[in-house]
C-alpha cells in the first residue's frame, strides 16, 4: 500500500528566506511519481512540481525545487526567497506506476506555511 | 471549457437527503478523479474513472456513495442519505490518462462542491 507522510502541520518562515517542506513516501514499486500542490485559502489546488522516480536531477520550476531522496524515500519540497503570497497549505503526492499509464495520486495531511513579513 | 468545472459550488441539505456533485472536465483527458476534503484535511481519495475501465473504487467510504461517468466525459458523485460527516468539499479532477510518453499524470482540480449537511 503506498502512504505519504507529511509531518510538519505547520511553519513559518521570514519573507525572502528559503524553507524546506518534508514529505516522505513508501511503496514497492520501482516506478512512481512525486508531485507537489500548493493549496491557498481560496481553496483552488496549484501544480506547483513534478518528479518521476527514474529520474535523474532533481527537479525546479522557478524558486521551487524538489530534493528527492530516492534511497530516503523522501521528497522534499524547498522553495527559495519565500513570498508573503506562499503562505497556503502545501500538499505532496504520490502517484504508483508511470505517469503515462495514469492513476489516482495518494496526497499527504498538507503543511500550512505561514510567511511572516 | 478551460478547466475543469464543478456544480454545485456550494450545496447546503438536511440530514438523510440525496445529493448529486457534477464535475466536467477539462476537454480531452480521459482520466476523471474525485477526492473528499474535510476542513483543514488533506485530500482524501474516493473513485477514479479511466477511460472505458472500470473506475477503481477503492476510496468509497461506504454504499451511500456511487459514481458514474457518461460518455467518457461529465461525471456525477451521489451521496444517498446524506450525514454530517459528509460535510466537505469535494474536489474532482482530471488528467491526460495513459498514452503519452511526456505525460507526468498531473491532476488539474475543479474548485470544488462544499457540501453542508445540517
Amino acid at each position: 500500500a503506498q502512504k505519504i507522510t507529511q509531518t510538519q502541520p505547520g511553519m513559518f518562515v521570514q519573507e525572502k528566506e528559503a524553507v524546506t517542506l518534508d514529505c516522505t513516501y513508501d511503496t514497492s514499486d520501482p516506478s512512481y511519481g512525486l508531485f507537489w500542490y500548493k493549496q491557498p485559502s481560496s481553496g483552488e489546488m496549484i501544480f506547483l512540481i513534478y518528479q518521476g522516480s527514474y529520474d535523474q536531477q532533481n527537479a525546479t520550476e522557478g524558486r521551487y525545487s524538489l530534493n528527492f531522496q530516492k534511497a530516503r524515500k523522501s521528497a522534499n519540497l524547498v522553495i527559495s526567497a519565500s513570498q508573503l503570497g506562499d503562505s497556503a497549505m502545501y500538499f505532496c503526492a504520490m502517484r504508483e506506476g508511470p505517469g503515462n499509464q495514469g492513476g489516482k495520486l495518494i496526497f499527504g495531511q498538507g503543511t500550512e506555511l505561514s510567511v511572516k513579513p | 471549457g478551460a478547466g475543469v468545472s464543478q456544480s454545485p459550488s456550494n450545496k447546503v441539505t438536511e440530514k438523510g437527503k440525496d445529493v448529486e456533485l457534477r464535475c466536467d472536465p477539462i476537454s480531452g483527458h480521459t482520466a476523471l478523479y474525485w477526492y473528499r476534503q474535510s476542513l483543514g484535511q488533506g485530500l482524501e481519495f474516493l473513485i477514479y474513472f479511466q477511460g472505458n475501465s472500470a473506475p477503481d473504487k477503492s476510496g468509497l467510504p461506504s454504499d451511500r456513495f456511487s459514481a458514474e461517468r457518461t460518455g467518457g466525459s461529465v461525471s456525477t458523485l451521489t451521496i444517498q442519505r446524506t450525514q454530517q460527516e459528509d460535510s466537505a468539499v469535494y474536489l474532482c479532477a482530471s488528467s491526460l490518462g495513459p498514452g503519452l510518453a511526456a505525460n507526468t499524470g498531473e491532476l488539474f482540480f475543479g474548485e470544488g462542491s462544499r457540501l453542508t449537511v445540517l
